[in-house]
């Protein structure tokens, strides 16, 4: 049991490049996030998804698209990086969030720098 | 508006105990959440205490919480270098019909030896 991992660990991008980052979770869980920390800020939601098929936005999804084709995938995309996205971003998976109290499991998380 | 609010950083000496503060604004979370976070590595949930409780003691961990005042703690008694990472507060509030987790800035804990 892995619980939730990322590919890439790191990468390096000039402005205006494109990458995709890989989450994959192996506890079935329905529910996905993607977020970006940022020095000095707590974790910002970028998007999530509430189960197979679905994606929704979060607090800082511009310049961000995501995928949740199989349910145990959430991929997020960078389309034209910008050295604003410069970040580590992490992954997290929860059982449920429609209720009160879900626990979210984090991935290890991806340092991105973009030149 | 969300906001949940720490201070940076915290030194103590090993064996003493660590308290970590937060304040959040948003009335309505139902519970309150503290992460660590090791170096290098994601986040891990550490202890959580839901809104109508005032204390939960856990071991080495008592959290504190002040719904008037929309306060939060963590102490760590007798405090370990391996305590040393950033620990993060973080309320959860709903949105639409599922919730979602507001962080704070986090608070990097370093034990001295």
């Amino acid at each position: 049991n892995a619980g939730v991992t990322q590919t890439p660990k790191f990468r390096v991008l000039k402005t205006g490049q494109s990458m995709t980052l890989l989450c994959a979770q192996d506890m079935n869980h329905e529910y996905m996030y993607w977020y970006r920390q940022d020095p000095g800020m707590g974790l910002r939601l970028i998007h999530y998804s509430v189960g197979e098929g679905t994606t929704a936005k979060g607090e800082v999804p511009d310049g961000y698209n995501v995928s949740r084709l199989k349910k145990q995938n959430f991929l997020l995309g960078l389309e034209s990086a910008a050295p604003s996205q410069t970040s580590v971003y992490f992954c997290a998976s929860s059982e449920n969030s429609g209720e009160p109290y879900s626990e979210q499991y984090f991935g290890p998380g991806t340092r991105l720098t973009v030149t | 508006g969300e906001d949940v609010e720490q201070s940076l950083f915290l030194s103590v000496r090993e064996g003493d105990s660590s308290v970590i503060n937060c304040t959040y604004t948003d009335s309505s979370s139902t519970y309150l959440y503290w992460y660590k976070q090791e170096p290098g590595a994601g986040l891990q949930l550490l202890t959580y205490i839901f809104s109508n409780m005032d204390m939960k003691q856990d071991q080495r961990l008592t959290v504190l919480l002040n719904k008037k005042d929309k306060h939060l703690s963590l102490r760590i008694a007798d405090t370990q270098t391996g305590d040393s990472a950033i620990y993060f507060c973080a309320e959860n509030i709903g949105v639409d019909s599922s919730y979602k987790l507001i962080f704070g800035s986090g608070t990097r804990l370093l034990v001295r030896p």
